[in-house]
C-alpha cells in the first residue's frame, strides 16, 4: 500500500481558504485517494474520493495532478467547525484496505 | 450517506474480563468490514479486515486470539476483546464497505476504558 506524507499540522482564520497537500510517490494504478476528517472521539468522516484530476462536492475540491504522485485537499471559506484531523488515505478501490497515515491536525481561528 | 453504528458507544469493564463491541451497516449490505484502533493524539491502527462468512485477517502484531472477530452476517461485525488488560484501553472504531461501493464508512467509536 502507498504511504502518504502530509503536514502534521496547520493554522487558518474563519473565512479562509485552505489547502493541504498529500504526498504519496508509490501511488499503485489502481489504488485511489480518499480524504476523511475526523473530530475527536468520533470516526473519520468520508470528505472526497478522486482518482486524477479534479474532483468537487458540496464540501470540499480535490486537486490530482498527471502524475498522481500528491493531491491537495481544498477547503472554501473555513469555519471554526472544519477544526479537525484530516487524513490523506491511498488504496486500492475494491479491495478496500486502507492504512491511515498521521494526519494534518487543522485549527481554524476566530 | 450510508450509516455505520457501533455498540456500546463507551465500555468499562474490569481487567481480565471479556468485552464485546458490535458494527452494524444500517443501509447497506456491507461484504467487508475493519476493525481500527486509536490511541489518544494517535492515528487510526488497521487491526483486522473482516469478509462476511470467512475469518478474518489480521494485520501484523495483532492477536488474533485476544481480539475475536466475527462477521455473520451481512450487516453485523463482533469484535471481542478477550481477557482485557489497562493497556488494551482505547477508542475502537469499525468501518464497513459494501461490494459495489468505493467509499468506507464509519462508524462513531467505541471508548474501552479497562480498569
Amino acid at each position: 500500500l502507498a504511504k502518504t506524507t502530509q503536514p502534521i499540522s496547520m493554522d487558518s482564520y474563519e473565512g479562509q481558504e485552505v489547502n493541504i497537500t498529500c504526498s504519496h510517490n508509490n501511488i499503485a494504478t489502481n489504488d485511489y485517494i480518499t480524504w476523511y476528517q475526523q473530530f475527536p472521539s468520533q470516526g473519520p468522516r468520508f470528505i472526497i474520493q478522486g482518482y486524477k484530476t479534479k474532483v468537487t462536492n458540496e464540501v470540499a475540491s480535490l486537486f490530482i495532478p498527471a502524475d498522481r504522485k500528491s493531491s491537495t485537499l481544498s477547503l472554501p471559506r473555513v469555519s471554526l467547525s472544519d477544526t479537525a484531523v484530516y487524513y490523506c488515505l491511498v488504496g486500492e478501490n475494491q479491495g478496500g484496505k486502507l492504512i491511515f497515515g498521521q494526519g494534518t491536525e487543522l485549527s481554524v481561528k476566530p | 450517506g450510508a450509516v455505520v453504528s457501533q455498540h456500546p458507544s463507551r465500555v468499562i469493564c474490569k481487567s481480565g474480563t471479556s468485552v464485546k463491541i458490535e458494527c452494524r451497516s444500517l443501509d447497506f449490505q456491507a461484504t467487508t468490514m475493519f476493525w481500527y484502533r486509536q490511541f489518544p493524539k494517535q492515528s487510526l491502527m488497521l487491526m483486522a479486515t473482516s469478509n462476511e462468512g470467512s475469518k478474518a485477517t489480521y494485520e501484523q502484531g495483532v492477536e488474533k486470539d485476544k481480539f475475536l472477530i466475527n462477521h455473520a452476517s451481512l450487516t453485523l461485525s463482533t469484535l471481542t476483546v478477550t481477557s482485557a488488560h489497562p493497556e488494551d484501553s482505547s477508542f475502537y472504531i469499525c468501518s464497513a464497505k459494501s461490494e459495489q461501493g468505493r467509499e468506507q464508512y464509519f462508524g462513531p467509536g467505541t471508548r474501552l476504558t479497562v480498569t
